[in-house]
């Protein structure tokens, strides 16, 4: 079945450590999206790719990062300089850049709590 | 810039009565706009969306939504709500930013609760 997963379900981190959450997709799709959730807050862009080896800052980037080294994979790290990273992330794919019409598919999310 | 508004936080039914969940946007042109659906702990799944043409549209579950453009509305209905519609409930507007790019920008959500 198609579709995007993300792993690990639930992660625990340290103060002062860096976390990487993977996102993986195979529904062939160009574009990917980190989104963070807080409660009462919907959700908050981190970061987009719309190609392989290329992705622009959203909304809030600062103290995340990623890459695009392949085409199916998006993975985000929450660095040490991120201050609050308590939150549910959650990783989108679509199919076409530059598609306003063209829906967003979210995987399940990594809750993520540092402590 | 684009930006969404739901103006209820939470809301409760009983099974069976009617639901209206409201969405008001923010945008220049003309907007994209979307209903998403959150399980507790879940990812988010599409319920509808709305592009052009019929201001009616249709979504699964039995949900539609009318976009009203003079009052800036993509309001979400459903005649007769069932348990498991309990849920989180985003309204997005789909936008292009100033570099070109497409993003969502999403609401704050409507936390829907089902009394048995």
């Amino acid at each position: 079945d198609g579709g995007i997963t993300q792993s690990p379900k639930y992660l625990f981190r340290k103060e002062g450590q860096n976390v990487t959450l993977s996102c993986e997709q195979n529904l062939n799709h160009d574009a990917m999206y980190w989104y963070r959730q807080d409660p009462g807050q919907g959700l908050r862009l981190i970061y987009y790719s719309q190609i392989v080896n290329d992705f622009q800052k959203g909304d809030i980037a600062e103290g995340y990062s990623v890459s695009r080294e392949k085409k199916e994979s998006f993975p985000l790290t929450v660095t040490s300089a991120q201050k609050n990273p308590t939150a549910f992330y959650l990783c989108a794919s679509s199919r076409e850049v530059g598609q306003a019409h063209n829906e967003q598919f979210f995987g399940p999310g990594t809750r993520l709590t540092v402590l | 810039a684009q930006s969404v508004t739901q103006p209820d936080i939470h809301i409760t039914v009983s099974e069976g009565a009617s639901l209206e969940l409201r969405c008001n946007y923010s945008y220049g042109a003309t907007p994209y706009l979307f209903w998403y659906v959150q399980s507790p702990g879940q990812g988010l799944q599409l319920l509808l969306k709305y592009f052009s043409g019929d201001t009616l549209v249709q979504g699964i579950k039995g949900f539609e939504a009318e976009f009203k453009r003079s009052q800036s509305s993509f309001n979400l209905r459903k005649p007769s709500v069932h348990w498991s519609d309990a849920a989180e409930y985003f309204c997005a507007v789909g936008a292009y930013s100033g570099a070109g790019s497409y993003q969502l920008t999403f609401g704050k959500g409507t936390k829907l609760s089902v009394i048995p």
